[in-house]
């Protein structure tokens, strides 16, 4: 498969708490991006990654990629409840076209 | 400000019953993308537009079509919708198809319900 595939499926954390998700692809990568999406919405942009750039940071995200075990992961920190929402990893494989993972469901509880 | 516009939100439609949900943008974008997203599962591409390009994916069932009239429209036509097509539809867009370095803009979405 081309798509990425999120880890944890799901994850429940306290507001205030880190949050970390992981990533993980199958063939060589020229980018990697990120992509949250609130309950019955449209997805939003979060960060681009470069095949050629290890971490990467944007506010309270930090995502880093390690070409040689092929995954990426994103953290959230200083998590809030308006964090909840389902976060998609989209690895370019070089096919002209997004293809999105199944996601990780993140519930940020007060 | 600049976005992708859906319409409608939501939309109930007759097992059969041909059906077509509308994205407008303001972002002046070459590239106009649909994509399906059932409950709990990835979005998934079922054709973009490029400019006036119509590109499909092998995977799309014949049941859907698009046009694209203008720049700013393009429209998800749904010819005999099953109850396997209830899903949300999502528009995006972006500035050119190089996923190397063009971020896609996304619209709410259209819930599709078919009765």
């Amino acid at each position: 498969s081309q798509q990425g595939e999120e880890d944890p499926q799901a994850l429940s954390i306290q507001e205030g708490e880190n949050a970390t998700m992981n990533c993980s692809y199958k063939t060589s990568i020229n980018n990697l991006q990120w992509y949250r999406q609130n309950s019955g919405r449209g997805l939003v942009h979060l960060i681009l990654i470069r095949s050629n750039e290890r971490e990467k940071h944007s506010g309270r995200l930090r995502v880093t990629l390690d070409t040689s075990k092929k995954s990426s992961s994103l953290l959230i920190t200083a998590s809030r409840a308006a964090d909840t929402a389902s976060y998609f990893c989209a690895p370019d494989v070089g096919a002209q076209k997004l293809v999105f993972g199944q996601g990780t469901r993140l519930t940020i509880n007060p | 400000d600049a976005m992708v516009i859906q319409n409608p939100r939501y939309q109930v439609t007759q097992f059969g019953k041909p059906v077509t949900l509308s994205c407008s943008q303001t972002l002046n974008h070459n590239v106009m993308y649909w994509y399906q997203q059932k409950s709990s599962q990835a979005p998934k591409l079922l054709f973009h537009y490029y400019d006036k390009d119509f590109n499909n994916e092998a995977d799309t069932p014949d049941n859907f079509q698009s046009r694209r009239p203008n720049t700013s429209f393009c429209f998800l036509d749904i010819r005999s919708p099953g109850l396997g097509d209830a899903a949300m539809y999502l528009c995006a867009t972006s500035r050119d198809r190089d996923v190397r370095t063009d971020t896609q803009y996304f619209g709410p979405g259209t819930r599709l319900t078919v009765l």
